[in-house]
């Protein structure tokens, strides 16, 4: 198994650019979340799914859209991207509500 | 909603010696406790999880840690440290669908 993978590793944008971060799990996991990485601030949850075609929000949402149309794909994507979305993502999953969440490597973001 | 305390952002430990990290959850029902280790540049692995049961919880690498319900407390510790235990460590806390995480502690070993 090659566990949680996530594309790209490194990605530098403009601001108003957009793109798509590609999370994939071959787990056959339910549970899917997003969270992103600043320094002193810990992981904050994004978006997560609790399985395919559904979506919620979680604690910063805002300029970022997630959809679920299969079980192991779960993408984040910036549809205009601004300096304060540099972090470095992470993705998981989990294979149900309440239990280990298994990370991806992450994908740190810089906009320019 | 939940929510998580690290008190220490930053501890010093010398090799050997032991090491506990502190964290303070704020939740309304039974919570799922978890504690994650990043090193530098790498994503995160559990150490230890607690749902119920055996308030003193075992994980990888030595690392154990104690639920206090009265305290609202899920303290990381082990006994000797090695110099591969530098990293960050994350206390989180799992509820309403979502995991919480502390603003983590980092953790230097010297010589």
């Amino acid at each position: 198994n090659a566990g949680v993978t996530q594309t790209p590793k490194f990605q530098v944008l403009k601001t108003g650019q957009s793109m798509t971060l590609q999370c994939a799990q071959d787990m056959n996991h339910e549970y899917m979340s997003w969270y992103r990485q600043d320094p002193g601030m810990g992981l904050r949850l994004i978006h997560y799914s609790v399985g395919a075609g559904i979506t919620d929000q979680g604690e910063v949402p805002n300029g970022y859209n997630v959809s679920r149309s299969t079980t192991e794909d779960f993408p984040l994507r910036l549809l205009s991207a601004a300096p304060s979305q540099t972090s470095v993502y992470f993705c998981a999953s989990s294979p149900g509500t309440g239990g280990e969440q298994f990370f991806g490597p992450g994908t740190r973001l810089t906009v320019l | 909603a939940q929510s998580v305390t690290q008190p220490d952002i930053h501890i010093t430990v010398s090799e050997g010696a032991s090491l506990e990290l502190r964290c303070n959850y704020s939740y309304g029902a039974t919570p799922y406790l978890f504690w994650y280790v990043q090193s530098p540049g790498q994503g995160l692995q559990l150490l230890l999880k607690y749902f119920s049961g055996d308030t003193l919880v075992q994980g990888i690498k030595g690392f154990e840690a104690e639920f206090k319900r009265s305290q609202s407390s899920f303290n990381l510790r082990k006994p000797s440290v090695h110099w591969s235990d530098a990293a960050e460590y994350f206390c989180a806390v799992w509820g309403d669908y979502k995991l919480s995480f502390g603003a983590g502690t980092t953790v230097t070993v010297r010589a």
